[in-house]
């Protein structure tokens, strides 16, 4: 069964432009989640979507969005970029949602690099 | 703010040796898994172990909860050259989400041929 795949892997954009980075889940998993990953932050919860439906959101500005398809793929956009935006974008999709706990599988991530 | 913090920052053994990494937290889980993390790529899940569980076992890994003193540890046995990563804890709270996870900094964990 192929992984999680995210696209582009890597992404160089400056300083006001927008970029949108895509997720596709494991065949069969129904939630996805981001997360961002900086050197000073570390690792920091995004957003979670499941049945095309956000159901959790971490501290982050508006400036970061996202939706779900009906084939469970993922895209999250970034608006009027900062520098402080460069990071590593990691999603992970599970099987679903709720109090069960379930194993979240990552995808290689998409480097951003905000110049 | 972080959730789990992980002890050491950084750890550097010989090939053959065990690691122990450990991971302190805030609040109430639901769960906590572990991950690794090789330079800057994404994130391989170890083990899960629920908050009504103690100890798991999973290969050369073993990994204990004290919910009680809201603290976990990772041990790596025997470890090998490969196992050169970043490890980090992530936890699950109790009466959220489970696909929230709050992470650790994590721990480099450094294994000498």
């Amino acid at each position: 069964k192929a992984g999680v795949t995210q696209t582009p892997r890597y992404l160089i954009k400056t300083r006001g432009q927008q970029v949108t980075l895509s997720c596709s889940p494991i065949s069969g998993h129904r939630s996805v989640s981001w997360y961002q990953q900086t050197p000073g932050q570390g690792l920091q919860f995004l957003f979670e979507y499941f049945s095309e439906t956000q159901r959790n959101k971490g501290n982050f500005p508006g400036r970061f969005s996202g939706r779900q398809f009906s084939n469970s793929r993922s895209e999250m956009n970034v608006s009027t970029l900062e520098l402080g935006d460069s990071a590593l974008y990691l999603c992970a999709s599970s099987l679903a949602f709720g109090q069960l706990a379930q194993t979240q599988y990552f995808g290689p991530g998409t480097r951003l690099l905000v110049l | 703010s972080q959730q789990g913090e992980e002890d050491p920052q950084a750890l550097s053994i010989q090939e053959g040796e065990n690691a122990t990494m450990n991971c302190s937290y805030k609040t109430s889980i639901n769960n906590l898994q572990w991950y690794r993390q090789n330079s800057g790529r994404g994130l391989v899940h170890l083990i899960l172990i629920r908050s009504n569980e103690r100890e798991k076992h999973s290969g050369r890994l073993r990994v204990t909860l004290d919910t009680s003193k809201k603290s976990s540890s990772l041990l790596i046995t025997a470890s090998r050259a490969a196992d050169t990563a970043s490890y980090f804890c992530a936890t699950a709270l109790s009466g959220g989400s489970n696909y929230k996870l709050t992470f650790g900094k994590g721990t480099l964990l450094t294994v000498n041929p």
